[in-house]
């Protein structure tokens, strides 16, 4: 069935270091959203991607979607200890939204 | 303009007893989804629904679960004769009506204790 795997699961940063998520679907993706939520929290949309070879900006974080729509990536540059939470992706196939295990970041001071 | 709203924010049952959830979507929104996240662990999809119909269950259990978005009133999550494993957060989400394509509006969510 669908999948969307995350890598890595974990992430420990020093503050000022850069970190990556990675996303992979098993299938072809519609779209992709990114999510980030805070511990206890609840997820927040950050941005949503379509196009094939897409790359967004947000500040210090850059989105790519893969020219095959199956992956994507969410790029932090110089992190924040306001960073600090866990990040999801989630793929679209048909009427599914599949979200992905997250990868939970860690910002060391 | 008030965002998702989830109640009751913390529920615990018994083993055997039923567990309500209530979603109440954002103004204009008429698309609400439900996901469970166990801990530790991602959020997973369950149910899709605009008023009155449900779009995609294909994520609900077979049994003791459902769903309903009635035309008044919020969005309901019924477990029946729950079990420890049900113990979860359930989230809901909003949309407007463009459903899918636009982002999804979480609520604080609903923390399920089964003792």
């Amino acid at each position: 069935g669908q999948q969307v795997m995350q890598i890595p699961q974990y992430q420990h940063v020093q503050e000022g270091e850069d970190f990556t998520t990675y996303c992979n679907s098993s299938t072809t993706l519609s779209n992709i959203q990114w999510y980030k939520q805070r511990p206890g929290g609840h997820p927040v949309f950050l941005i949503q991607l379509v196009k094939s070879g897409e790359v967004k900006k947000q500040k210090r974080l850059t989105f790519q979607f893969g020219e095959a729509k199956k992956n994507s990536s969410l790029h932090i540059t110089a992190t924040q200890t306001t960073d600090v939470g866990t990040y999801f992706c989630a793929g679209r196939t048909g009427n599914q939204f599949y979200f992905g295990t997250g990868t939970s970041l860690t910002v060391i001071p | 303009n008030a965002g998702v709203m989830q109640n009751p924010r913390h529920l615990v049952r018994r083993r055997g007893q039923e567990a309500r959830l209530r979603c109440s979507p954002m103004k204009g929104h008429s698309h609400v989804y439900w996901y469970r996240q166990l801990p530790e662990e991602g959020l997973k999809f369950m149910v899709y629904l605009q008023k009155e119909n449900i779009i995609d269950e294909s994520g609900m259990p077979k049994e003791r679960f459902s769903a309903e978005f009635p035309k008044e009133g919020p969005s309901i999550l019924r477990i029946q004769q729950v079990v420890r494993g049900d113990s979860a957060a359930y989230f809901c989400a909003s949309s407007p009506p463009a459903g899918w394509n636009n982002e999804q509006f979480f609520g604080p969510g609903t923390r399920l204790t089964v003792l």
